[in-house]
């Protein structure tokens, strides 16, 4: 299995540009999510998922939008990028959902696309 | 607010030595509670999670960590650290209030000296 992978691995955009993140996971979850990790603060949630065909925000949502079409995928997109959104974008998923559920189960991440808006 | 607080940014210590990271959280309930470790370049990996029971739980690589009520507290330990141990560590929360919520801590980074 190869886990959560994440394409492309790292980008440079201009500002104003547009570019889609690709999450993918073979592990049959249902839930999957995407965070930012910036210094200091740790990894912010920006989207997740419940299932497919579903979205919801997360602390940061503005400025990104997200797809599940597929249960094994989950599209970030940047439809109109700021240096503000230069970071370590991370995508994850679980089995079930911590709270929601009650099931409290870990994530697994993928390796990270290191993304710089000039 | 909910929120989990990792004091120690940076920690040093010297191979073989024994290793304490600290983690506080703020929340009414006990929340579900992780460690997770990233590696450079790497995504981050579940070390261990406690959810309820025996508040000493054992995780991967020979980390252990305690869950205090009384002290809102998750302190993760490990007896001899190893060279392989210099990562970054992130504590987290899954919040059982029925809305999704699922907070980091915002990490310390281990050194560890040969």
């Amino acid at each position: 299995n190869a886990g959560v992978t994440q394409t492309p691995k790292f980008r440079v955009l201009k500002t104003g540009q547009s570019m889609t993140l690709l999450c993918a996971q073979d592990m049959n979850h249902e839930y999957m999510y995407w965070y930012r990790q910036d210094p200091g603060m740790g990894l912010r949630l920006i989207h997740y998922s419940v299932g497919e065909g579903t979205t919801a925000k997360g602390e940061v949502p503005d400025g990104y939008n997200v797809s599940r079409l597929k249960k094994q995928n989950f599209l970030l997109g940047l439809e109109s990028a700021a240096p503000s959104q230069t970071s370590v974008y991370f995508c994850a998923s679980s089995y079930d959902v911590p709270g929601l559920a009650g099931g409290g189960d870990e994530q697994f991440f993928g390796p990270g696309t290191r993304l710089t808006v000039l | 607010a909910q929120s989990v607080t990792q004091p120690d940014i940076h920690i040093t210590v010297s191979e073989g030595a024994s290793l304490e990271l600290r983690c506080n959280y703020s929340y009414g309930a006990t929340p579900y509670l992780f460690w997770y470790v990233q590696s450079p370049g790497q995504g981050l990996q579940l070390l261990l999670k406690y959810f309820s029971g025996d508040t000493l739980v054992q995780g991967i690589k020979g980390f252990e960590a305690e869950f205090k009520r009384s002290q809102s507290s998750f302190n993760l330990r490990k007896p001899s650290v190893h060279w392989s141990d210099a990562a970054e560590y992130f504590c987290a929360v899954a919040l059982t209030s029925g809305t999704y919520k699922y907070i980091f801590g915002t990490g310390t980074r281990l050194k560890v000296l040969a």
